[in-house]
């Protein structure tokens, strides 16, 4: 069974940057896409981009595009979401997901979830 | 970017009652839609793919339909553990984007 932990939770100042890991366990790591997905507090759900282990390639949301870096270490079958110039606003628990497929028919969905981490931004 | 809007925002219930909530695109996204749970404090946990798809281990109370841009997640008879809230996600194309959100209350 896949399992993704996370690293624990961090407070920084605005203005810095933050790096959280994801470790994977069980099953194949390189050839599926694992993204990272945050919720503010009390907020929905935010796609912030995703990578393909196996090639590298990556793919952000435009937002985010420029202050989000997805990277892996497949040695370590490990994930990490770095996310520079912080602000208030990007207060949130950051999650991790890997992707399950149906590949034949070409449908994608988050079927394995790391167990958040609380990144809080502030002075 | 594809916009996705789940109605109703909220919705109280009770056990046994049959639910429905609705998600729509912006754009057409044939069938690649998805639907989570998410209850307070942990990660949200696939209940549908493709639209219609049970995952394996979710209850066949369960069920999803629709295409193109009107999508449905039904609950057929509610359990006490269902009260939680519900996201539909587009997986039709990057940037991946999810609705808003039901709270599905008691």
């Amino acid at each position: 069974q896949v399992q993704l932990v996370q690293s624990g939770a961090e407070v920084k100042k605005p203005g810095s940057s933050v790096k959280v890991s994801c470790k994977a366990s069980g099953g194949t790591f390189s050839t599926y896409a694992i993204s990272w997905v945050r919720q503010a507090p009390g907020q929905g759900l935010e796609w912030m981009g995703g990578i393909i282990p196996i090639s590298g390639a990556t793919n952000y949301a435009h937002k985010l595009q420029g202050r989000v870096t997805i990277t892996t270490d497949e040695s370590t079958s490990t994930a990490y979401m770095e996310l520079s110039s912080l602000t208030s606003e990007d207060t949130a628990v950051y999650y991790c997901a890997r992707e399950a497929s149906d590949s034949g028919r070409g449908y994608y969905w988050f079927a394995y979830w790391g167990q958040g981490t609380l990144v809080t931004v502030s002075s | 970017d594809i916009q996705m809007t789940q109605s109703p925002s909220s919705l109280s219930a009770s056990v046994g009652d049959r639910v429905t909530i609705t998600c729509r695109a912006s754009q057409s996204i044939s069938t690649f839609l998805n639907w989570y749970q998410q209850k307070p404090g942990k990660a949200p946990k696939v209940l549908i793919y493709a639209a219609s798809s049970l995952q394996s281990g979710v209850p066949s109370r369960f069920s999803g339909s629709g295409s193109g841009t009107d999508f449905t997640l039904t609950i057929s008879s509610l359990q006490p553990e269902d009260f939680a809230t519900y996201y539909c996600q587009q997986s039709y194309t990057t940037p991946y984007t999810f609705g808003q959100g039901t709270k599905l209350e008691i």
